[in-house]
């Protein structure tokens, strides 16, 4: 079965960097992008920036351009999201997802089970 | 940037249908999809491509997308569908995903 399974728990102070990764399982890890997805406490979803894991190729949130870079490791079947210049509204549960294209569309249909980064001094 | 505009809370009685709607400039030329988020858990998709669910999601849930409204529709609600629901769009003029602020569905 399908399994996007992340790092642990992270406390980072502000300025520093963080990196969460995305093990993928049940699937070939090329053949569909994972997109990266945040949640603030109490707030909603907050989309990120999406990579295809087959050519490396990404695309950020207009809002993120420049903080955030997304990799990934074929051979472990994992994806990697690193945010710099933490701030404390970066304080937030980061999920990633698995994007399926049909003909006609293409949709999350699979989400890791989130990771939390609390950025404090 | 396209903005989803979603109701904060919708309260349904057991046995009863909700609805929950996602406004959007001619979001009838989109393709909408619905995720449900109970609490401290990620979330599940429950309705892609406006109208179909994935395997394993009741068929009381249902989606519908027309004009400037997708709507989420779960009929005869149980005490389980309680949770944040979002609906999401890929919006082809910024290349970006876009979610909704969410609609906190309260089962009286």
């Amino acid at each position: 079965q399908v399994q996007l399974v992340q790092s642990g728990s992270e406390v980072k102070k502000p300025g520093a960097s963080v990196k969460v990764s995305c093990e993928a399982s049940g699937y070939t890890f090329t053949s569909y992008d994972v997109n990266w997805v945040r949640q603030a406490t109490g707030q909603g979803l907050e989309w990120m920036g999406w990579m295809n894991p087959n050519s490396g190729d990404t695309g950020y949130a207009q809002k993120f351009q420049g903080r955030v870079t997304l990799t990934r490791n074929t051979s472990k079947s994992t994806a990697y999201m690193e945010l710099s210049s933490l701030r404390s509204d970066d304080t937030a549960v980061y999920y990633c997802g698995r994007v399926y294209c049909s003909r006609t569309s293409c949709y999350f249909d699979y989400w890791g089970q989130g990771t939390l980064v609390t950025v404090s001094s | 940037s396209y903005v989803l505009t979603q109701p904060p809370s919708v309260s349904v009685p057991p046995g009863q249908t909700a609805r929950i709607s996602c406004g959007g400039n001619n979001i009838g030329t989109k393709i909408v999809d619905w995720h449900q988020q109970k609490p401290g858990q990620a979330p599940v998709l429950v309705v892609y491509d406006n109208t179909d669910r994935p395997s394993g999601i009741p068929e009381r849930f249902s989606g519908s997308n027309s004009g400037n409204t997708a709507t989420l529709t779960i009929s005869r609600v149980e005490a389980g569908d309680e949770a944040d629901y979002y609906c999401q769009v890929w919006d082809s003029s910024s290349d970006h995903w876009v979610f909704g602020g969410g609609t906190k569905l309260t089962v009286l």
